[in-house]
C-alpha cells in the first residue's frame, strides 16, 4: 500500500519567517495530495490540496508544490504568523484499482510552532 | 448544518468491555470514514464507507466493526476493548472519494482503555 514520510517532526520559526514542511510517497498512482491544519485539541481541517495534473498552486501565504517524478510534494508557508502554529498533516490518495474512489494515507504530522 | 457530529467526546472503558462511537453527517454525503489518532502521530484509517450498506476495511480494522445502515449515520463499534485502542477517533465524510474531494472531520472521541 501507500506510504507517506512527513519531514521534519517539528519545525520552530520566528515571525515573519517562511516554513517548508516536505512529504515523500510511494506510490506513483497517486494522484491526490491534501495537507490539513490540526490546531491543539480541534479536528483535521484542509488548507490546500494539489491534483497530480498540477505542479504548483498557491492561496494567500500558503503554496504547495508538487514533484511526480520524484514522489515528493511540499507545504510553504510564507510570512508566518503566531496563528499558523499547529501540527500539519500530509496525505496522497490512490484510487483503487477498478473503483472511482480511494484512500487517503497520512503523513506522521508536523508541529509548527511560530514564536512572535 | 451541523457538519459531521461525534459522540461521545470522552469515553473510559475497562479492559473487555465494548462500546459504539456514533457519528452523523447531515451533508448528504456518500463517503464516511473512520480514523484513529495515536499521541504524535497521524491519522490512520480504520474502516471507510462509499454509501449505505456498504463498507471496507482500511489500514487497521482489527478490533473494530462498523455499518452503515442510512446515508447520515457510521457507528463504529469496539468489542473486548484492549489498551492498544486508546486513541482519539475521528469521522470524516466526503462528497466524493476521488481527488479534489475534501474530507470534513468531526470533533473526535478520545477514548482511554485502562
Amino acid at each position: 500500500g501507500e506510504n507517506v514520510e512527513q519531514h521534519p517532526s517539528t519545525l520552530s520559526v520566528q515571525e515573519g519567517d517562511s516554513a517548508v514542511i516536505k512529504c515523500t510517497y510511494s506510490d506513483s498512482a497517486s494522484n491526490y495530495f491534501p495537507w490539513y491544519k490540526q490546531e491543539l485539541g480541534k479536528r483535521p481541517q484542509l488548507i490546500i490540496d494539489i491534483r497530480s495534473n498540477v505542479g504548483e498552486k498557491k492561496d494567500q501565504r500558503i503554496a504547495v508544490t508538487l514533484n511526480k517524478t520524484a514522489k515528493h510534494f511540499s507545504l510553504h508557508i510564507t510570512e508566518t504568523q503566531p496563528e499558523d502554529s499547529a501540527v500539519y498533516f500530509c496525505a496522497a490518495l490512490r484510487v483503487a484499482g477498478g473503483t472511482s474512489y480511494g484512500k487517503l494515507t497520512f503523513g506522521q504530522g508536523t508541529i509548527l510552532t511560530v514564536h512572535p | 448544518n451541523a457538519g459531521v457530529t461525534q459522540t461521545p467526546k470522552f469515553r473510559i472503558l475497562k479492559i473487555g468491555q465494548s462500546m459504539t462511537l456514533q457519528c452523523a453527517q447531515d451533508m448528504n454525503h456518500n463517503y464516511m470514514y473512520w480514523y484513529r489518532q495515536d499521541p504524535g502521530m497521524g491519522l490512520k484509517l480504520i474502516y471507510y464507507s462509499v454509501g449505505a450498506g456498504i463498507t471496507d476495511k482500511g489500514e487497521v480494522p482489527n478490533g473494530y466493526n462498523v455499518s452503515r445502515s442510512t446515508t447520515e449515520d457510521f457507528p463504529l463499534r469496539l468489542e473486548l476493548a484492549a489498551p492498544s485502542q486508546t486513541s482519539v477517533y475521528f469521522c470524516a465524510s466526503s462528497s466524493t472519494g476521488n481527488w479534489g474531494s475534501e474530507q470534513y472531520f468531526g470533533p473526535g472521541t478520545r477514548l482511554t482503555v485502562t
